[in-house]
């Protein structure tokens, strides 16, 4: 079945670093999504991306949809101490509002910051 | 303003129980799903639900039963739950937002199976 591949499992960064991420797939994806999980609740969506080569903000967070529609990165700029958890890439293959395509969820990236 | 709630957030149990979890959402979404989350495998699909009355198996469905009577409530049996289903459970609800599926978590129940 499909898979999605994160990297890195995790990372330790001092505060005010810039962080890179990103997910791979062996097949196309038409959206991928970032989600971020903070200790002990469920997980937030992020950012949305629905087009090869776009590039999405949200406030600090920058996300790009690969080119090849194999792959998606995210970026934290100045990285804070609330952004400790754990994010995760999902891909949706679905195209057509009508038709059910459910959401496959990648292992995710641990992200500590140290003060 | 509540979103997706589960209850309990903690259980745990002794192999051979039976437990419900019940989750409820108030957006009036049409998906509802159930999910795992071992540490290193991220989120699994278990079962889940595209409307009332209707439920399908995810990706790791053995050992678990679900339910979706009304619209708003998905419940997840385990009826006789072992040590290997230890994990955090997740409820999520979405809709179809620009032909995607946005998806609303709960905050998990942690369940332990001794």
């Amino acid at each position: 079945g499909q898979q999605l591949n994160q990297s890195p499992q995790s990372m330790f960064i001092q505060e005010g670093e810039d962080v890179s991420m990103n997910c791979t797939s062996s097949s196309i994806f038409n959206t991928w999504l970032w989600y971020k999980q903070e200790p002990g609740e469920g997980p937030v969506l992020l950012i949305a991306l629905y087009k090869a080569g776009e590039l999405t903000s949200n406030g600090r967070l920058t996300a790009q949809f690969g080119i090849t529609r194999k792959d998606s990165f995210l970026n934290i700029s100045a990285s804070i101490p609330s952004d400790v958890g754990i994010y995760f890439c999902a891909g949706q293959a679905g195209l057509l509002k009508t038709s059910y395509d459910k959401v496959i969820f990648g292992p995710g990236t641990s992200l500590s910051v140290i003060p | 303003n509540a979103g997706v709630t589960q209850t309990p957030k903690f259980r745990v149990l002794k192999t051979g129980q039976s437990m419900t979890l019940l989750c409820a959402q108030d957006m009036n979404h049409e998906y509802m799903y159930w999910y795992r989350q071992d540490p290193g495998m991220g989120l699994r699909l278990i079962h889940y639900s595209v409307g009332e009355g209707t439920t399908a198996k995810g990706e790791v469905p053995d050992g678990y039963n679900v339910s979706r009577l009304k619209k708003q409530n998905f419940l997840l049996g385990l009826e006789s739950a072992a040590p290997s289903q230890t994990s955090v459970y997740f409820c999520a609800s979405s809709y179809l937002g620009q032909g995607v599926e946005k998806l609303f978590f709960g905050s998990g129940t942690q369940l332990s199976v001794l």
